[in-house]
């Protein structure tokens, strides 16, 4: 069964970054990307970047400029996403995906609050 | 990158039908056949409804349809039922290589 575990929740201060994992199980974990969207309280999905977990190279969103990177390690079959600079706008749940045709799995999601 | 735009809200009574838009740019709806569709319950992970604009995942009822005409795709949900109130997202990619999500459409079933 596949599944993407993601790491625990995050509170940090402005200024500040964050790095969440997310953890592969269930299927080659370098045959999809990984991608990571947010979603604010409230707000919308949005988009921050996919990773191919085969060659390791990334794509951002243009609406994050620097601030997000997005790694793996193949031999642990997890994804990491740093966000840094972090601003109260940031308050988000973050998930890590699959999204490629019907091979759509979704992590739990991981909470990170900024808050002086 | 710009969000693709879906109504805030629609509704209907069960049974109806109702339809919800998402339009985009000849960049990302009307470049490739990618549109997906997702239902997302409060507190929950979005769920698949819809991908390459009108397949269907298993498991998802035949109730669900999706369609497109140039730079807009629509999904429909027909005989409208009381679990299908949710908040619901179209995304696609764009010939940047990048993924796009819709501003959400909240649903409510009457």
């Amino acid at each position: 069964q596949v599944h993407l575990v993601q790491s625990g929740a995050e509170v940090k201060k402005p200024g500040a970054s964050v790095k969440v994992s997310c953890k592969a199980s269930g299927y080659t974990f370098t045959n999809y990307h990984v991608h990571w969207v947010r979603q604010a309280p409230g707000q919308r999905l949005e988009w921050m970047g996919w990773i191919d977990t085969g060659n390791g190279y990334p794509k951002y969103s243009q609406n994050f400029g620097d601030r997000v990177t997005i790694t793996r390690d193949t031999s642990a079959s997890t994804a990491y996403m740093e966000l840094s600079s972090l601003r109260s706008e940031d308050t988000a749940m973050y998930y890590c995906a699959t999204l490629r045709g019907t091979f759509n799995t979704w992590g739990q999601g991981t909470m990170v609050a900024v808050s002086s | 990158q710009s969000a693709l735009t879906q109504p805030a809200s629609v509704s209907g009574s069960p049974g109806q039908s109702i339809t919800i838009s998402c339009t985009g740019t000849s960049s990302d709806v009307g470049a490739y056949n990618s549109v997906s569709w997702y239902q997302q319950h409060p507190g929950k992970a979005p769920k698949l409804m819809i991908y390459d604009v009108s397949d269907r995942p298993s498991g998802v009822s035949n109730r669900f349809s999706g369609s497109k005409s140039g730079n807009t795709a629509s999904l429909t949900i027909s005989g409208l039922q009381a679990e299908d109130e949710a908040d619901y997202y179209c995304s696609s990619y764009t010939i940047s290589n990048t993924l796009v999500f819709g501003g959400g459409t909240k649903l409510t079933v009457l």
